[in-house]
């Protein structure tokens, strides 16, 4: 079945970089996703990237896709504290729905 | 604010109350979604409607009660819950369920569900 999967937690130093990883399974995924999830808030698309390209760039934000192991990460350069959130990876299934991972909890320490 | 408004933020409800949560956006969507956020599943997709139709029922117990009366508006009724459903219960909207491109969904702020 369709599925994503993604490390549970992260921490990294104020000012390092953070590298969030994620798998899936459905290799007809168009496109795939980053949302960000404040603690008290709702999922905010942080960005997307389609399948035919190989990385995106957004100021702070690089996106990565290898579409032969079905891999997407995310880099966040100099990483700050208000990026403390939960990451969660999605792509979109067969049915138009999306499949989310369950989430990576990134601990930004000063 | 994200676009997509739900009301209230917090409820707490005894186990034989009946309380309603409401959904909306005015982002000219015709897809809108609940989920059940917890610890034990992060994401677990509830319910789904497309152009106000029930598309999705992912094994929901009756005591959940979804309504969409319009493209705009999405409801989900209450009854006789249980403490494990305590949660926090998010409302997604997209232009529709098959499409969306580069935007995927765009979630509410969530309502924090408290059953004592």
């Amino acid at each position: 079945g369709e599925d994503v999967e993604q490390s549970l937690f992260l921490s990294v130093r104020e000012g390092d970089s953070s590298v969030i990883n994620c798998t899936y399974t459905d290799s007809s995924s168009t496109y795939l996703y980053w949302y960000k999830q404040e603690p008290g808030a709702g999922l905010q698309l942080l960005t997307y990237i389609f399948s035919n390209m190989d990385m995106k760039q957004d100021q702070r934000l690089t996106v990565l896709l290898n579409k032969k192991d079905k891999h997407l990460s995310l880099r966040i350069a100099d990483t700050q504290t208000g990026d403390s959130a939960i990451y969660f990876c999605a792509e979109r299934g067969s049915q138009g729905n999306l499949i989310f991972g369950k989430g990576t909890k990134l601990s930004v320490k000063p | 604010e994200t676009g997509v408004t739900q009301t209230p933020r917090h409820l707490v409800m005894g186990m034989t109350n009946k309380k309603s949560l409401k959904c909306e956006q005015h982002l000219g969507h015709n897809a809108m979604y609940w989920y059940k956020q917890s610890a034990k599943k992060p994401l677990e997709l509830m319910f789904v409607y497309n152009f106000k139709e029930q598309t999705e029922n992912n094994s929901v117990p009756s005591r959940f009660s979804p309504e969409c009366p319009n493209s705009s508006h999405l409801f989900l009724h209450l009854h006789t819950l249980q403490p494990e459903d305590s949660a926090l219960y998010l409302c997604a909207s997209s232009q529709d369920r098959g499409t969306g491109g580069g935007y995927g969904y765009t979630f509410g702020s969530g309502t924090r569900l408290t059953v004592v």
